[in-house]
Parts: C-alpha cells; sequence; structure tokens
C-alpha cells in the first residue's frame, strides 16, 4: 500500500522567502508528526497531531514556524521568513494514534530536503 | 533535547560478523524503539521493546532493554551489505506520551 508522501522532495530557497511542505499520511492514521534532521543528527521532533488539532506543538522552534492538517489527512507545515539555519530535512511520520498513546510504532516519508541560500 | 544516545556514533564490520549498538537514555520510558535509516530516506522502524520486557528478537536482530541502567542494545547478526545504513533509537516517555525522542545514531558500515 502507499506510505507516507512528502512533497517537494527538495526545496530550495532563498533567505527571507515563505515556504511550504506537505505530507500525505498512511490512509487510517489518526497520528501525524514532523520531525526535522540536520546532517549527521537524529530526527527533532517539531509538532504532532492527533486528528485535526495539534496535540504538541512544543518542538517548534520560534514563530516563523507553523503546521496545519484542517480535515485530519494532509498536513502542511510552513516556514515563513526563511534563515539559512532552517536548512535540514523535514520528516513527517504517521502513525494509528490513540486516545492514549500506546506503542504504536512511527511510518516515516523520505522527507523534503529543505536549502535556504 | 535527545532521550537516547547511541554508541558507537560509527562501525564498520565484515559481512558475516555481528555488529552490536547501544543505547542510553535519561527518564523513565513506555518503551524504546529502533529505526533504521538509508541514506537520503526516512526512517524505517525495525523494532520496539516494552518497559516491561527485557529482550526481543526479530529475524536478525536482537534487542535488550536494561531500566535499571537505562539502556537498550540491538545486535544483528551475520550482517549484510545491505545492512549498512544508520541505525537510531529512540525512546517514548512516561504513560500517555507520545513523543518519540530519537538519539544522533550510529552508521554502520558492512564491507563485502
Amino acid at each position: 500500500g502507499a506510505g507516507v508522501s512528502q512533497t517537494p522532495s527538495n526545496k530550495v530557497t532563498e533567505k527571507g522567502k515563505y515556504v511550504e511542505l506537505r505530507c500525505d499520511p498512511i490512509s487510517g492514521h489518526t497520528a501525524l508528526y514532523w520531525y526535522r534532521q540536520s546532517l549527521g543528527q537524529g530526527p527533532e521532533f517539531l509538532i504532532y497531531f492527533q486528528g485535526t488539532g495539534a496535540a504538541d506543538d512544543s518542538g517548534l522552534p520560534n514563530d516563523r514556524f507553523f503546521a496545519v492538517r484542517p480535515e485530519g489527512s494532509v498536513s502542511t507545515l510552513k516556514i515563513q521568513r526563511t534563515e539559512r539555519g532552517d536548512s535540514a530535512v523535514y520528516l513527517c511520520a504517521s502513525s494509528f494514534g490513540t486516545g492514549f498513546f500506546e506503542a504504536s510504532p512511527l511510518h516515516f516519508g523520505n522527507g523534503t530536503r529543505l536549502t535556504v541560500t | 533535547s535527545q532521550q537516547g544516545e547511541e554508541d558507537p556514533q560509527a562501525l564498520s564490520i565484515q559481512e558475516g560478523e555481528n555488529a552490536t549498538m547501544n543505547c542510553s537514555y535519561k527518564t523513565s520510558i513506555n518503551n524504546l524503539q529502533w529505526y533504521r535509516q538509508n541514506s537520503g530516506r526516512g526512517l524505517v522502524h525495525l523494532i520496539l521493546i516494552r518497559s516491561n520486557e527485557r529482550e526481543k528478537h526479530s529475524g536478525r536482530l536482537r534487542v535488550t532493554l536494561d531500566t535499571s541502567k537505562k539502556s537498550s542494545s540491538l545486535l544483528i547478526t551475520a550482517s549484510r551489505a545491505a545492512d549498512t545504513a544508520s541505525y537510531f533509537c529512540a525512546a517514548l516517555e512516561g504513560a500517555g506520551s507520545y513523543q518519540l525522542t530519537f538519539g544522533k545514531g550510529t552508521k554502520l558500515s558492512v564491507i563485502p
């Protein structure tokens, strides 16, 4: 079956521009996560959705970052006034979430490599 | 902050040998998961071990968990060139948690 799909796979933008990164989770997965991965590092948590609502956005680095999931499926990560330090691979993952989260492995997309010049 | 810390950072072995990677974490956990990442790709879930389990097997993979030492290890037996990848442990903190915290990973190279 289809896995988690992320578009675009690569995005090059100039400093100060606005970007949107899209994630299509696995059908039926209610939980959706965004992570950011810098070179040589592990994924760093950004935000978690259960359904349509952002249950935890504590990982977003500042108010330039925002994410939505209006219909409980597709999610968009939005970055305003991009900075060179935002350059990284942005990973999306989904899973079967429950009200009491328990032991559900994450299914990751291949990520969007964002380069801010 | 990163919950899991893998050791070693890099490991190079000959095909057929066993590879052992270790992970330490800081707080109490609900479960600990291991993931694999090929270059330029997303992470793939390998195995999950709950806090009340001590050992788990899946094919050529063996995971142990020592909650008293806050550590886990991943053993890959009879390694193959195709096992070359980065391996990450990820800790799920206590009850009701949903946030997986990843370590920096171990880069495994299996030489044919």
